[in-house]
């Protein structure tokens, strides 16, 4: 069983829609939660962290935490084209990190 | 310009030729780390370092090796590439204990291993 398990889609959804991202985890030690963002030709980038469960908010991301579940969650809210990219979740636990395989969006003007 | 680089950005090489991937951060961060991106894979860790001197396998480590001989720079060398190391290649790094979450990654060396 993979550590970290993600929605592969793709997803293409209208610009301006609300975005569903999902990840579920094998092992109930894991304890930080991330999401990065991948363009196309360059390295992922941080969007946010969380390490409890509940919601966190950064302007239009929410990210998602249950850990009674072992699933977590990214929304976007309001997705302009510039959103298209490819997402991954991501734990760290201990010294490694385990990405899922990563979701890839599409945002039509 | 904060900033993680690598060098080269593009590589063919030929079954058993050895080479070396450079990683270079300008942030002072503790900890580094090496990962493949494969189609269907995602994102998996090669190798980390802790600090200089430190370093430990990831998920991958088969036919790689590391060395942390000084705190910016962590290079990733094949001694003898297969072409099942044809992949596309990241370093990250991140400040140590209370700050690793937040990793910065470099551009992406794109190898070719015939």
């Amino acid at each position: 069983q993979k550590e970290v398990e993600q929605d592969p889609g793709p997803l293409s959804v209208p610009e301006g829609a609300i975005v569903s991202l999902n990840c579920t985890y094998s092992n109930s030690a894991f304890q930080y939660f991330m999401w990065y963002r991948q363009y196309s030709r360059k390295g992922p980038e941080l969007l946010m962290y969380t390490y409890s469960s509940g919601n966190k908010e950064d302007g239009r991301f929410t990210a998602q935490v249950d850990k009674s579940s072992k699933y977590i969650s990214l929304f976007i809210r309001d997705s302009p084209p510039l959103d298209s990219a490819n997402y991954r979740c991501a734990i760290l636990t201990g010294n490694q990190f385990y990405f899922g395989t990563g979701t890839s969006l599409t945002v039509i003007p | 310009e904060a900033q993680v680089t690598q060098n080269p950005r593009y590589l063919i090489t030929v079954t058993g030729k050895k080479l070396t991937v450079t990683c270079s951060q300008n942030m002072n961060h503790e900890y580094m780390s090496w990962y493949r991106q494969d189609p269907g894979l995602g994102l998996r860790q090669i190798y980390y370092s802790m600090n200089v001197e430190v370093t430990d396998k990831g998920d991958v480590p088969e036919g790689y090796k590391v060395s942390r001989k000084e705190k910016r720079n962590f290079p990733l060398i094949l001694e003898s590439p297969s072409p099942n190391q044809t992949s596309l290649y990241f370093c990250a790094s991140s400040h140590g204990t209370g700050g690793r979450e937040t990793q910065y990654f470099g551009p992406g060396t794109r190898l070719l291993v015939l």
